[in-house]
C-alpha cells in the first residue's frame, strides 16, 4: 500500500518567493497533521485536520502560513513570502482518527526546505 | 510549563547490547504517550501508544513502559541490531484542546559492529 506521499522532496528557493509544500494522505485516513522539524526545535504541530476541517492551527508560525485541505486525497502548507529561518524539514501525517486517539500516525518521509 | 525531556542525548552501545531510553514529562492532563523511531532522512515511525492506564507496550524488540504517577516513560530495545541506528523521539499528547502534541527532542542511538 501507497503511504503518505510528499512532494518536493527537496526545495531551494530564495526568500521572499512563495512556497508550496503538497501531500497525499493514506486512502481511507481522515485525519491529516503538518508538522516541521529543525535541530534547535525538533519536532512542532503546526496542524491538523479531521474530515478536511482545520482543527487546531496554533502551531502554525505566523500569518505567511497557511495550509488546506480540500478534498481528502490533497493538502498543502503555503509559505508567502518565504524567510530564511523557515528553513526546515515539512512533515504531513495522517491517521485514521484526531490526534487524541490511540491509533498511529503514519508520515511521509519530508520536504526538505531551504530558503536562501 | 508543559515539557517533554528525553535522556541521554545520544547513545552508542555494540551490537546485541541492550539499552534504555527515558522520557520524563510534565504534560497535564496526560492522553497519550507515543514513541516513534526516525531513521536519517525519513519520516518517524510510530513504535508504540500508551493511555494512562497502560503500563507496558511491546512492539517486537521494543518495550515501552509508563509510570504515569512519577510522569516518566522509558524504551528498552533487546538485543540491539545495526538498523536500530535512529533518533528516538518521545511525544505526550494533551487531553484539551491548543498545542495537542508536546515533543521530546529525541536521543540519537548509534550501533556499532
Amino acid at each position: 500500500d501507497a503511504g503518505v506521499i510528499q512532494s518536493p522532496r527537496h526545495e531551494v528557493t530564495e526568500m521572499g518567493q512563495e512556497v508550496t509544500l503538497r501531500c497525499k494522505p493514506i486512502s481511507g485516513h481522515n485525519s491529516l497533521f503538518w508538522y516541521r522539524q529543525t535541530m534547535m526545535r525538533g519536532l512542532e504541530l503546526l496542524i491538523y485536520f479531521n474530515n478536511n476541517v482545520p482543527i487546531d492551527d496554533s502551531g502554525m508560525p505566523e500569518d505567511r502560513f497557511s495550509a488546506k485541505m480540500p478534498n481528502a486525497s490533497f493538502s498543502t502548507l503555503k509559505i508567502q513570502p518565504s524567510e530564511p529561518r523557515d528553513s526546515a524539514v515539512y512533515f504531513c501525517a495522517s491517521s485514521t482518527t484526531g490526534v487524541y486517539s490511540n491509533q498511529p500516525q503514519h508520515f511521509g518521509d519530508g520536504t526538505r526546505l531551504s530558503i536562501l | 510549563k508543559n515539557q517533554v525531556e528525553q535522556s541521554p542525548q545520544s547513545l552508542i552501545i555494540l551490537e546485541g547490547k541492550n539499552c534504555t531510553l527515558q522520557c520524563n514529562y510534565t504534560v497535564s492532563p496526560f492522553s497519550n504517550l507515543r514513541w516513534y523511531k526516525q531513521d536519517t532522512g525519513r519520516g518517524p515511525v510510530s513504535l508504540t501508544i500508551m493511555t494512562f492506564s497502560e503500563n507496558t507496550k511491546s512492539n517486537g524488540r521494543y518495550t515501552a513502559t509508563l509510570d504515569a504517577d512519577t510522569k516518566q516513560s522509558s524504551l528498552h530495545i533487546t538485543a540491539s541490531q545495526l538498523s536500530d541506528s535512529a533518533s528516538y523521539i518521545c511525544v505526550v499528547t494533551f487531553n484539551q484542546a491548543g498545542t495537542a502534541l508536546i515533543f521530546g527532542k529525541g536521543t540519537t542511538l548509534s550501533v556499532s559492529s
